[in-house]
């Protein structure tokens, strides 16, 4: 079946910072993958995707790349900043069988200090 | 404005109380899923739908029905609630054609004492 291992938390960094959270995942054929964000009382918002091997997907300034030789979808971002703390989960969706559903990492909580 | 509504918000619930979720959307979605938010695990599907009059079970589906009369209504029902269904519950949409960006409601946190 399918599976999303995250890097483990919770992160603390500092303003500026670099981020790596790390995402690696099992499934079956060539599933999409996903990286969604909460906000503190907010529900899941899309954060970026990709939807082929070597694809990199990009958003307000977050990073990461479709790695299907290692199975990985790490996300990036070269300098973080105090707004972009929040909860990070990784996705995958291969689209088999009816239900389509979504399968989620555990979650990483970022808190960036200023 | 378009998007997931649920409703309600914050509930507490007693063991033994029987209570029902609503999820409502206005973006035509044919797929609706609920899930289950507990601390280190990430969400868990509890029941999904793939169109107006059907349900299906999900990872995590004990303890609770849903219904889907309408295509914009899914409903979540506790029928006697459990301690151990104290979570944060999300629902979520996509339309027929395989759409990657699925929407999400913003929360009903549930408490059960």
């Amino acid at each position: 079946g399918n599976s999303v291992t995250q890097m483990e938390g919770p992160v603390t960094l500092s303003e500026e910072a670099f981020l790596t959270i790390n995402c690696t995942y099992t499934a079956t054929g060539y599933p999409s993958l996903f990286w969604y964000v909460q906000y503190p009382g907010e529900g899941l918002q899309l954060l970026l995707k990709a939807t082929k091997a070597d694809d990199k997907g990009s958003n307000k300034g977050f990073e990461a790349t479709y790695r299907k030789e290692t199975t990985s979808f790490h996300l990036e971002k070269g300098s973080v900043q105090v707004s972009d703390s929040a909860v990070y989960f990784c996705a995958l969706n291969n689209y088999a069988g009816s239900a389509r559903q979504l399968t989620f990492g555990s979650g990483t909580q970022l808190t960036v200090l200023p | 404005n378009a998007g997931v509504t649920q409703t309600p918000k914050f509930r507490v619930l007693k063991t033994g109380q029987s209570m029902t979720l609503l999820c409502a959307q206005d973006m035509n979605h044919e797929y609706m899923y609920w899930y289950r938010q507990d601390p280190g695990m990430g969400l868990r599907l509890i029941h999904y739908s793939v169109g107006e009059g059907t349900t299906a079970k999900g990872e995590v589906p004990d303890g609770y029905n849903v219904s889907r009369l309408k295509k914009q209504n899914f409903l979540l029902g506790l029928e006697s609630a459990a301690p151990s269904q104290t979570s944060v519950y999300f629902c979520a949409s996509i339309p027929q054609v395989p759409s990657y960006g699925y929407t999400f409601g913003s929360g009903t946190r549930l408490t059960v004492v």
